[in-house]
């Protein structure tokens, strides 16, 4: 079966702009996750939906960064007056529920230029 | 505040040799810890994980070790193949409502034929 998609792959733009980043997990898949990695970094965790239930946002560095995630499934990214320190591979990662044993699965990124 | 720590970015070793990819974490609550290995211009994948409860788990080549009181753990892969060239993440994960994964840096292993 097909595994988590994201677009676009790449993606610049300038300082300023607002951008969105799209992300489809695996079908029935019922928890996401974004993270993020800056050059030279870890993954670093953004935001957490599972469900109807109220995502965790904690990890979201500025109150410019904001997601959502319709109907269940697909999930966008947004970054409102991108700034060059927002460059990063942006990461979606799906689980089948979000339990402690559960295999997060990735997608392959966005690749985010702010020049 | 770095939670997961791997503090080599890099590992060369020969085919057939072992390797051995360290992590230090500072995080007690983490209930899990997991290993992703990732190739250039594709997400992460799921490699291998280990609960806190155990100290030991073994896949195939590829086995995780743990020593909660040096708050360490290791991935040895026995024996090393060119495919497992690629950057190794350690991953701790807090038990609770959401079980977001903290990463380290990454560790690039290079195995030369």
């Amino acid at each position: 079966g097909a595994g988590v998609s994201q677009s676009p792959s790449n993606k610049v733009t300038e300082k300023g702009k607002d951008v969105e980043l799209r992300c489809d997990p695996i079908s029935g898949h019922t928890a996401l996750y974004w993270y993020r990695q800056s050059l030279g970094q870890g993954l670093e965790f953004l935001i957490y939906f599972q469900g109807n239930s109220a995502p965790d946002k904690s990890g979201l560095p500025s109150d410019r960064f904001s997601a959502e995630r319709t109907g269940g499934s697909v999930s966008t990214l947004t970054i409102q007056r991108t700034q060059q320190e927002d460059s990063a591979v942006y990461l979606c990662a799906s689980s089948l529920l979000p339990l402690s044993t559960d295999t997060q699965y990735f997608g392959p990124g966005t690749r985010l230029t702010v020049l | 505040d770095q939670q997961v720590k791997q503090n080599s970015p890099s590992l060369s070793v020969q085919e057939g040799r072992i390797s051995i990819l360290n992590c230090d974490y500072t995080n007690s609550m983490f209930d899990y810890f997991l290993w992703y290995k990732k190739y250039p211009a594709e997400g992460p994948t799921f490699l291998i994980s280990i609960s806190s409860i155990k100290d030991k788990n073994e896949d195939g080549r590829f086995t995780v070790f743990l020593n909660k009181s040096a708050k360490h753990l290791s991935l040895h892969i026995v024996p090393s193949q060119p495919g497992d060239s690629a950057v190794y993440f350690c991953a701790g994960r807090l038990g609770g409502s959401n079980y977001k994964l903290t990463f380290g840096k990454g560790t690039l292993l290079t195995v030369n034929p």
